[in-house]
């Protein structure tokens, strides 16, 4: 079955302690998205990934980092998490080349509390 | 910098009744506008789509209508069924270079009362 995961769907953590999110995906895909989802905000895109080794920010990368070391995998990297940092997380895959007809597929979310 | 309003943020609707939800584009290069559908608990999913060269497309019971002239797009839900609760991002992204990257309204929040 073609899909992104997430892992953790789920994590309560203190300030200052770092974490990952990881994100998969088996559909060969070059692009890799990472968003956070507030409420009245929407989604807002955090770093994206054109392919391996290329990662490069979007509209609220302060206090993320980002990783593609391999192609179905792209980590996120919270080195010194803040409550302000609290919201909903989601990972998003597509192909590319072009055609704007690309279907962006979304991982289930992670649901992030920075106490 | 909003590039892609939409608006209302909220929407109640009764059963059977259509649900309207508008977004409005600045960027001329845009050249594809999707509609992605979000559950509660889940990921955004693609609903439908529609290329500027039409004026409308419907699929089911969904319906974009497209004014290009206006730079405006919509989603009708004819006969909203209570299933049809969750959350609708409209989007954009244009052709060529940077086609990968969807730019989203902020969402609406659909509820269909029975």
């Amino acid at each position: 079955e073609a899909q992104v995961t997430q892992n953790p769907r789920y994590l309560i953590t203190v300030t200052g302690k770092k974490l990952t999110v990881t994100c998969s995906q088996n559909m060969n895909h070059e692009y890799m998205s990472w968003y956070r989802q507030d409420p009245g905000l929407g989604l807002r895109q955090i770093y994206y990934s054109m392919n391996v080794e290329v990662t490069d920010k979007g509209d609220v990368p302060e206090g993320y980092k980002v990783s593609r070391k391999e192609k179905r995998n792209f980590p996120l990297i919270l080195e010194s998490p803040s409550p302000n940092q609290t919201s909903l997380y989601f990972c998003a895959s597509s192909r590319v080349g072009g055609r704007p007809d690309n279907e962006q597929f979304f991982g289930p979310g992670t649901r992030l509390t920075v106490l | 910098q909003q590039q892609v309003k939409q608006s209302p943020q909220s929407l109640i609707v009764q059963k059977g009744g259509i649900s309207i939800i508008n977004c409005a584009y600045e960027n001329t290069a845009f050249d594809y506008f999707p509609w992605y559908q979000q559950f509660p608990g889940k990921g955004p999913a693609l609903l439908i789509a529609i290329r500027p060269d039409v004026s409308e497309k419907k699929e089911g019971r969904f319906t974009i209508s497209f004014n290009k002239s206006a730079k405006q797009f919509s989603l009708h839900i004819m006969d909203s069924q209570p299933g049809d609760s969750a959350t609708y991002f409209c989007a954009a992204n244009p052709s060529g270079a940077g086609s990968y990257q969807l730019t989203f309204g902020k969402g609406t929040k659909l509820s269909v009362i029975p």
